[in-house]
């Protein structure tokens, strides 16, 4: 079983306010991804860390969220300013590398509700 | 662009087997991996294939054609509790591109 740890479960938010998920990754993985999985069930990147550095983030994530993976705390995935668009589970995997067979072991997941 | 394709649904008989197709287009290609998600639940790594052929796993197998950028899941002796959605993931190769791009899984559904 993964023991990557996400929390909340469940976050309801109001269009405009705050949104902020945090993610523990599986000791001893330095890598950390964040997904946003819709109700369509499509994935879609949002930033990747290897230790406390970011390796990749889509434009989005740039501009409206911001994310963090200080050492000695939980990873956090916030949105700025949240947008009913943003509705969706927003999936947390660690992995032990970035190369090629790095298994992903993802946490539960958070799941945005944006009224 | 890139981008990863599934059949939204399959169905299956208890007993028998299910294959579950998978296409890709990446500009460069490290891995394709496999995940199973239930219902509410996280994706759970199956497996990884990186050479072309057949990599038999017993219970899943998978198969990789590297040239035809295509992929299967195939799941053999199915259960009930085999139904879940199956997830293909595909990591580019580049320099750089460390993220894997997912499909929107195909949803097995085995039935008595």
């Amino acid at each position: 079983n993964s023991k990557v740890i996400q929390t909340p479960r469940y976050l309801v938010k109001g269009q405009g306010q705050k949104a902020k998920m945090r993610c523990i990754p599986e000791k001893g993985h330095p890598v950390v991804f964040w997904y946003q999985q819709n109700k369509n069930n499509e994935f879609k990147f949002l930033i990747n860390f290897q230790n406390q550095e970011v390796l990749q983030q889509i434009d989005m994530t740039e501009k409206r969220f911001s994310a963090e993976c200080p050492s000695n705390s939980p990873c956090s995935l916030e949105i700025q300013s949240s947008e009913a668009g943003d509705s969706a589970l927003y999936l947390c995997a660690s992995s032990l590398g970035t190369g090629g067979a790095g298994t992903l072991y993802f946490g539960a997941g958070t799941r945005l509700s944006v009224l | 662009g890139q981008g990863v394709e599934q059949p939204d649904n399959l169905m299956s008989v208890e007993g028998t087997f299910a294959r579950v197709n998978c296409t890709y287009s990446t500009s460069g290609f490290n891995g394709l991996s496999w995940y199973q998600q239930r219902e509410g639940h996280a994706p759970v790594f199956l497996s990884y294939v990186v050479l072309d052929g057949l990599k038999d796993s017993g219970h899943f197998s998978t198969f990789l054609s590297r040239s035809n950028g295509y992929s299967y899941l195939l799941l053999t002796e199915l259960q009930i509790k085999d139904s879940a959605s199956y997830l293909c993931a595909v990591r580019d190769g580049n320099t750089g591109n460390y993220k894997y791009v997912f499909g929107a899984g195909t949803r097995l559904k085995v039935i008595a």
